[in-house]
């Protein structure tokens, strides 16, 4: 059984905070772990597919890292919005297709 | 930007009957994926599909399960005598190609078993 863990579960940060949060996965047999935002009510939003250990990727505000050697990748947000309040999902893939998704941080931004 | 569609967004049912959730994938992507969310859980994997072939499915895809692209456009799953532990919410999503690709997911159809 793949163990796929973020933490925190939830976070409250007032607005124009900084803040991240972590993914950690199996470090043996890794292919890709995929980043999400998920908002109530809406599909679960594609933010990145990151596949090489050190990788770094950016999408406006939000950026990721990825240590595929000890297991564990970053999100960061920086200078949270209200509307950055969503759910941060997780998913790790260690082959063919089949996504093992993390509990997801729970992201709540107050103005 | 195009977008994979699912319906109906809700489905309440009796324990037994058969439900068959629909989901219209991104048109040029060749992979399709079925999710599950029980309320509280993580996100569970159940079944890919290319080629009008499963290519993977986990424990939880047991035959009472079916998945069926019946056309060029929908792919729809099919769960042949619901249980009360088959209320979730259903996500679909499709992807391009195999392997490290993104894959794009619906909104999700919430089922719940009666």
């Amino acid at each position: 059984i793949l163990n796929v863990e973020q933490s925190p579960q939830s976070l409250h940060v007032q607005e124009g905070d900084s803040t991240n949060f972590t993914c950690s996965f199996p470090s043996s047999n890794f292919y890709a772990l995929h980043w999400y935002r998920w908002e109530t009510a809406k599909s679960p939003e594609a933010l990145f597919v990151m596949t090489l250990n050190g990788d770094e990727k950016k999408k406006g505000r939000i950026s990721a890292t990825l240590n595929t050697k000890e297991g564990y990748s970053y999100l960061y947000i920086k200078g949270s919005q209200p509307e950055d309040s969503a759910t941060y999902l997780c998913a790790y893939n260690n082959a063919g297709n089949m996504l093992t998704f993390g509990g997801g941080t729970r992201l709540m931004v107050k103005p | 930007e195009p977008e994979v569609t699912q319906t109906p967004s809700h489905q309440v049912t009796q324990m037994g009957q058969e439900v068959i959730l629909r989901c219209v994938p991104i048109s040029n992507h060749l992979y399709f994926y079925w999710y599950r969310q029980i309320l509280g859980q993580k996100v569970e994997f159940l079944v890919s599909f290319y080629n009008n072939e499963i290519s993977e499915k986990s424990e939880i895809f047991d035959d009472q399960f079916s998945v069926e692209r019946p056309d060029g456009s929908n792919f729809t799953l099919k769960i042949r005598s619901t249980k009360l532990e088959d209320s979730a919410m259903y996500f679909c999503a499709s992807s391009e190609d195999w392997g490290r690709e993104t894959q794009y997911f619906g909104p999700g159809t919430r089922l719940l078993v009666l």
